[in-house]
């Protein structure tokens, strides 16, 4: 089975603290997004990597980065946290771009306080 | 780009009875996949049907099956003999070029 993992169930930090939120797969997988939840709202993209080093912008990168340095492993880069990015983070795989099922980590809520 | 619509912020179903949850999109792909996500009260996101825009028939997974009426921009998931376990947030999610959007979840809950 597709394992997807996240560094954190539930994470709290202070106003303008630099946060990393880590996910790794372990099936190989070429695509990995990272993705903000929040109630009312879905899932909003934030941010993907389809290669090593590679990244591209979702919908809503503002106030987030990552890096991708190894291909199993993607993270989400908060420079300096407000309080408005207080979510459920989502991280996902897939295969390679045909569209096959995306298999997601079990998430991270985080909050800023 | 896509949009996804989901109308129904909450349903309820009686166990053992047939529910059915709405989902309309807007598109300007001509090469899209449909899919519907549960995520149960644990958040882990899992996948419950998939379908491919460019086939006909509808997709069917145990009890588990869809309308997708293509011209019309629908995707609903029909849910029969409903269980306990089927409690959760249910999503509708379109996909091109390798991302996903996805609409606002219905929550569905099963009552005894």
């Amino acid at each position: 089975d597709v394992k997807v993992t996240q560094s954190s169930r539930y994470l709290v930090k202070r106003t303008g603290e630099k946060v990393f939120l880590e996910c790794v797969q372990d099936m190989d997988h070429e695509n990995m997004f990272w993705y903000r939840q929040d109630p009312g709202l879905g899932l909003r993209l934030i941010y993907f990597s389809y290669d090593v080093k590679m990244k591209e912008k979702g919908d809503i990168p503002e106030g987030y980065s990552v890096s991708r340095e190894k291909k199993e492993r993607f993270s989400l880069i908060l420079e300096s946290a407000s309080t408005n990015q207080t979510s459920m983070y989502l991280c996902a795989s897939i295969e390679d771009r045909g569209f096959y099922e995306q298999y997601f980590g079990p998430g991270t809520r985080l909050t800023v306080t | 780009a896509q949009t996804v619509t989901q109308s129904q912020p909450e349903m309820s179903v009686q166990e053992a009875e047939t529910v059915t949850l709405s989902c309309t999109y807007d598109t300007s792909e001509s090469d899209y996949y449909l899919f519907w996500y549960k995520q149960p009260p644990s958040r882990q996101m899992i996948l419950v049907i998939r379908q491919e825009a460019y086939k006909q028939q509808n997709a069917t997974e145990n009890r588990f099956s869809v309308n997708f009426q293509k011209a019309a921009k629908s995707f609903s998931l029909k849910i029969s003999d409903s269980q306990l376990g089927d409690a959760a947030m249910y999503f509708c999610v379109g996909g091109s070029n390798y991302k996903l959007t996805f609409g606002k979840g219905t929550l569905l809950t099963v009552n005894p």
